[in-house]
């Protein structure tokens, strides 16, 4: 059973950068099928795509965030992750990293993280 | 850009009533439409693709129809689990994407 995992500090000081892991289990990164993306919810709020990656490192990210964001993957460790530069309190989210799959759609996501941007 | 609204933006229904929920793009997107579904403090759950293909393993009461810029997910009769928070997606744009605002359902 496929399983992702964020991982990263709960707490970010504004101006700084913001920066998660999601590890992958249960499948291979590298698989030619997939994409893998991060995707955020403010508190009380809807979803917000940020980006995606392929294991070949081709990325396509959210023309909103585009300047800020930079999303890499690790597939000797079976991982992918975010950078979120210049943070204000707007970006304090839950964070959720999710598996794109073959239909296009997001059929595994991790448990998401909460981020609080704060001094 | 491709932007997409739901209506409601919150509805309040019993156990064992039929649910609509309508998303609306804002151009033309063929079929590429996704409804997810959301409980309190978890990750979406993808319910439906393709506009009205159901995901492995989601209940057959869940349905979804549509094409172009309107769309219905319909729940035939609800069940107390069904309680959440229900999100469109539109992947005409791929690989961008974008999610609709939400319908919550609540219990009357």
């Amino acid at each position: 059973q496929l399983q992702l995992q964020e991982s990263g500090p709960g707490l970010v000081k504004p101006s700084e950068t913001l920066s998660l892991t999601c590890t992958v289990s249960g499948g291979s990164i590298s698989s030619s099928s997939y994409y893998w993306g991060w995707i955020r919810q403010p508190p009380g709020k809807g979803l917000e795509w940020i980006g995606s990656i392929y294991y070949s490192g081709s990325t396509y990210y959210n023309p909103s965030l585009k300047s800020r964001v930079t999303i890499s993957v690790d597939t000797s460790k079976n991982q992918f992750s975010l950078k979120l530069s210049s943070v204000t309190a707007a970006d304090t989210a839950v964070y959720y990293c999710a598996r794109r799959g073959i239909t296009g759609t997001l059929d595994y996501w991790g448990q998401g993280t909460l981020v609080t941007v704060s001094s | 850009d491709i932007q997409l609204t739901q209506s409601p933006s919150f509805l309040s229904a019993s156990v064992g009533d039929r649910v609509t929920i309508t998303c609306r793009a804002s151009q033309g997107i063929s079929s590429y439409l996704a409804w997810y579904q959301q409980k309190p403090g978890k990750a979406p759950k993808l319910l439906i693709y393709a506009a009205s293909t159901l995901q492995s393993g989601v209940p057959s009461r869940f349905s979804g129809s549509g094409s172009g810029t309107e769309f219905t997910l319909t729940i035939s009769s609800l069940q107390p689990e069904d309680f959440a928070t229900y999100y469109c997606q539109q992947l005409n744009s791929y690989p961008l994407f974008t999610f609709g605002p939400g319908t919550k359902v609540d219990i009357k």
